[in-house]
């Protein structure tokens, strides 16, 4: 499976927009991009995925470069709800098996 | 509405015991899973069920038996547990199992001791 490589940590003002970038340089033609959340003590959820056009959602946009070696999350009013790990998954499309390959994620930090 | 419930939320026990950890999906969900994030928060799939058959089994010791007894539960016993067992397990359930059943929605997660 490719690998996805984020930052260990991001701070943010509230009502701030957050700009979480993962870098997939390894990234097949057949994966989809995908994110999750983990708020405290918690069970992630799911936030975005996309394959290759940028997609919005009521939680977040999904930007992906035209190369698709990396893309961005983006939150477009930070709220103290949104402190979480976000995770960005690579999941390839003839993976007909469902697993999510989690790594270490990015700690968004929100500060009033 | 809880869309996927497992219980016990705590769970202590000695080593060597054997217990249960149950899960639920009111979602109508074919496949289900079972995650498990260590001390360390990193989170790995242990086993995948889809219309009660195993799909997935992540090299996960045989002390960990997972049991479908229908398409809404996923149950995990495990036996004999050791320290190494402590962590936060997670169930997780999707309409299908491909990506293009997108969404995996968690649990609320079983803490599990080991003293």
């Amino acid at each position: 499976d490719a690998k996805t490589t984020q930052p260990n940590s991001m701070e943010s003002n509230e009502e701030e927009p957050v700009h979480l970038p993962c870098n997939h340089s390894t990234i097949s033609g057949t994966d989809y991009i995908h994110w999750y959340r983990q708020l405290p003590s918690q069970g992630p959820e799911y936030v975005i995925h996309g394959l290759t056009s940028n997609v919005n959602n009521r939680m977040a946009s999904l930007a992906i470069a035209e190369d698709r070696k990396s893309s961005t999350l983006i939150l477009h009013r930070a709220t103290l709800r949104d402190a979480a790990v976000y995770y960005c998954i690579l999941r390839d499309v003839a993976d007909s098996w469902g697993k999510l390959q989690f790594g270490a994620g990015t700690q968004v930090v929100v500060t009033p | 509405d809880t869309a996927v419930s497992q219980t016990p939320k705590y769970l202590v026990t000695q080593m060597g015991n054997d217990k249960s950890i149950k899960c639920e999906q009111n979602l109508g969900h074919d496949t289900m899973y079972w995650y498990k994030q260590d001390s360390k928060k990193f989170l790995k799939i242990m086993f995948s069920y889809n219309n009660k058959e195993l799909i997935i089994n992540e090299t996960v010791p045989n002390r960990f038996s997972p049991k479908s007894p229908d398409k809404a539960h996923l149950n995990l016993h495990i036996n004999s547990l050791e320290l190494g067992d402590s962590a936060v397990y997670f169930c997780a359930s999707s309409l299908g199992q491909g990506p293009y059943f997108n969404e995996q929605f968690f649990g609320p997660g079983t803490r599990l001791t080991v003293l």
